[in-house]
């Protein structure tokens, strides 16, 4: 079974800093998927971005990026600029694809606070 | 908004009783997977339906049980509830197989509450 596992259960960076979020994994399969999802106050889960593991080009999507380490098994979100709507919990994703069954397994998520 | 709807938004119970969660997947997605988010156990997938049928499952317990529509729209069911059973449940779906991101989008979630 695949694990994921986010060390940081919370973090504090200050607004137009840079964070970086951590999380490894744990898989025997080569081809899989890997993401980033935030969950702010609302509480509404909502996609940061995504990596497919046949890409050795990390992911980017605005100020989020991936530092994906395939060998290492890690895979970090990086933050920059932080803005105070970056306040959430951050939560690690993988996912096997087999078909048409493709469950997300979660780490425990890491509370981010973004202060003035 | 994702596009993926679920009703109620909240509700509150006593154990014991039995309930029912709903959701419609957006327009096309042919996936419903059904997860749970409580404080001890995490966000632990339940169970995934495709087109109608059972598809994968994960840590659901035997007094929960789920369907998928013919209009794809999905329930959770949810007996015997105990004070544990508390928790935000969500729905999300994803496209037909083919899609090269397998994205799932998330609804708002059902707040349950079992007193």
């Amino acid at each position: 079974a695949q694990t994921v596992t986010q060390s940081q259960p919370e973090m504090s960076v200050q607004e137009a800093e840079t964070v970086t979020l951590s999380c490894t994994y744990d898989t025997s399969e080569n081809n899989y998927y890997l993401f980033w999802y935030k969950q702010p106050p609302s509480r509404q889960m909502i996609l940061v971005i995504r990596q497919e593991a046949y890409k050795q080009q990390n992911a980017t999507e605005n100020r989020f990026s991936v530092n994906f380490q395939k060998a290492a098994k890690s895979f970090s979100l990086k933050i920059s600029d932080s803005q105070l709507g970056d306040t959430a919990m951050y939560f690690c994703a993988f996912m096997l694809p087999t078909g048409t069954a493709s469950k997300l397994t979660f780490g425990t998520g890491t509370r981010l606070q973004v202060t003035l | 908004d994702s596009g993926v709807t679920q009703t109620p938004k909240h509700l509150i119970t006593a154990t014991g009783q039995r309930v029912t969660l709903r959701c419609s997947p957006r327009s096309g997605d042919l996936s419903v997977y059904w997860y749970q988010q409580s404080l001890d156990q995490g966000l632990q997938f339940l169970i995934q339906y495709y087109n109608g049928e059972e598809r994968a499952k994960g840590n659901i317990l035997e007094r929960f049980s789920a369907q998928q529509f013919p209009d794809l729209h999905s329930e959770l069911n949810l007996s015997s509830l105990e004070l544990g059973d508390s928790a935000l449940y969500f729905c999300a779906s994803s496209p037909p197989g083919g899609s090269s991101y397998n994205e799932q989008f998330f609804g708002p979630g059902t707040r349950l509450t079992v007193l």
